[in-house]
């Protein structure tokens, strides 16, 4: 699998965008971008994939660059319960192995 | 929908016991991923199980096994335990096929005194 490079940490203002940015320079083709979030003592929770097209859901939007080198994941009207270690990782489809970084801890501050 | 539980939720042993964690996945989910979580190593794959058969292993030495039952529920047990072994140990539930995401449990915290 492709490694992943995030910022060990960020602040964000509550109500306002977080934009959580990760490089994965040497992503495959068949690599898909994914994005977990885990809150203190809490098992890791799913927020968002996608492949090479920009994706939103309920919960975020992911913007993934045209040479898919890098991605970000944006948080629109941050909350204090946004407060995480955000994951981002890329896998190949039918990989069911997530490979864990260090992540980039996020402090919403009101 | 019933989330993915895991017991015991705490756990404390010692040195040289042998330890057996319990999950259960979400109904219908087929695939069920085991993780190793310290503050020095991060979250690491132990091994997935579907339908009954590990699928995929991480790199942990042959103390650590794990079993899948036909109704999908898990047990992960470690032998002759270390206090390395002290750990959050998650488990993941996912349909078992192509781009589904993982759900992760609560958590089983170990501490190996």
């Amino acid at each position: 699998d492709a490694k992943t490079t995030q910022p060990p940490s960020m602040d964000c203002a509550e109500g306002r965008a977080a934009n959580l940015p990760c490089n994965h320079s040497t992503i495959s083709g068949n690599e898909y971008v994914y994005w977990y979030r885990q809150i203190h003592s809490q098992g890791p929770q799913y927020i968002i994939h996608g492949l090479k097209n920009n994706e939103t859901n309920e919960m975020a939007s992911l913007i993934i660059t045209e040479d898919r080198k890098s991605s970000t994941l944006i948080l629109p009207h941050a909350t204090l319960r946004d407060t995480a270690v955000y994951y981002c990782i890329v896998r190949v489809v039918n990989d069911y192995k997530l490979s864990f970084g260090a992540g980039t801890t996020v402090t919403v501050r009101a | 929908k019933a989330g993915v539980t895991q017991t015991p939720r705490y756990l404390i042993k010692t040195r040289g016991q042998q330890v057996t964690l319990s999950c259960s996945p979400i109904s219908g989910h087929r695939s069920v991923s085991w993780y190793q979580q310290t503050p020095g190593q991060g979250l690491q794959f132990l091994f997935e199980y579907f339908s009954e058969t590990q699928r995929n292993k991480g790199n942990f030495p042959g103390r650590f096994s794990g079993r899948q039952f036909s109704n999908s529920r898990s047990e992960m047990n470690v032998s002759t335990l270390e206090l390395g072994d002290s750990a959050l140990y998650l488990c993941a539930s996912s349909s078992g096929f192509s781009y589904n995401e993982q759900f992760f449990g609560p958590g089983t915290r170990l501490t190996v005194l």
